[in-house]
């Protein structure tokens, strides 16, 4: 597609639920970054995949948190038990390599009540 | 992780050039500095990007002094939609920051009839 697309859009979760956001990328583009960005915050990194791997999964908070992308194209990340301080914009981002600018999509909020 | 210092907030009036500064001191050479923003409630866009010549594309210039430790994004003629938060960023490409962008607080630009 022309962008980076990122579904839903919003979700609204109980607390405890599982819950799981997709990302399209650029088609091509072999760099995906996923990011958080909590009300009024700046943007926290949470996990990098070049291709299908993921050579760095650092900013994950916690192991309820997992993501994984197949095909070298979309990816899942996936939050168990969700808790309410996971609320927050989830926002994916491809870049064609490392030191080309990323193309950010429009995020998934995520509102656990 | 890479820092850079940048004012909290600036004024613009419309049709003005817009001058955001960034202080990126500890910048090493293989380093890239990297504007992004973030208009309210949309993913972060990507600006412009460069090493250590200045750069200019369809959205704006770039200035990076000799020393590189400090760095411009020129808005050439600011308009009303130019507002928004301001991302300075650096980091190495290669290594193993596999092109993980740090964001910091930004400068929230203001554009003004």
């Amino acid at each position: 597609g022309a962008g980076v697309s990122q579904s839903p859009s919003n979700k609204v979760t109980e607390k405890g639920k599982d819950v799981e956001l997709r990302c399209d990328p650029i088609s091509g583009h072999t760099a995906l970054y996923w990011y958080r960005q909590s009300l009024g915050q700046g943007l926290e990194f949470l996990i990098y995949f070049q291709g299908n791997s993921a050579p760095d999964k650092s900013g994950l908070p916690s192991d309820r948190f997992s993501a994984e992308r197949t095909g070298g194209s979309v990816s899942t990340l996936t939050i168990q038990r969700t808790q309410q301080e996971d609320s927050a914009v989830y926002l994916c981002a491809s870049s064609f390599s490392a030191t080309n600018g990323y193309t950010f999509g429009s995020g998934t909020r995520l509102t656990v009540v | 992780d890479a820092k850079t210092t940048q004012p909290p907030s600036m004024d613009c009036a419309e049709g003005r050039a817009a001058n955001l500064p960034c202080n990126h001191s500890t910048i090493s050479g293989n380093e890239y500095v990297y504007w992004y923003r973030q208009i309210h409630s949309q993913g972060p866009q990507y600006i412009i990007h460069g090493l250590k010549n200045n750069e200019t594309n369809e959205m704006a210039s770039l200035i990076i002094t000799e020393d590189r430790k400090s760095s411009t994004l020129i808005l050439p003629h600011a308009t009303l939609r130019d507002t928004a938060v301001y991302y300075c960023i650096f980091h190495n490409a290669g290594g193993t920051s596999y092109g993980k962008l740090t964001f910091g607080q930004g400068t929230i630009l203001t554009v003004h009839p």
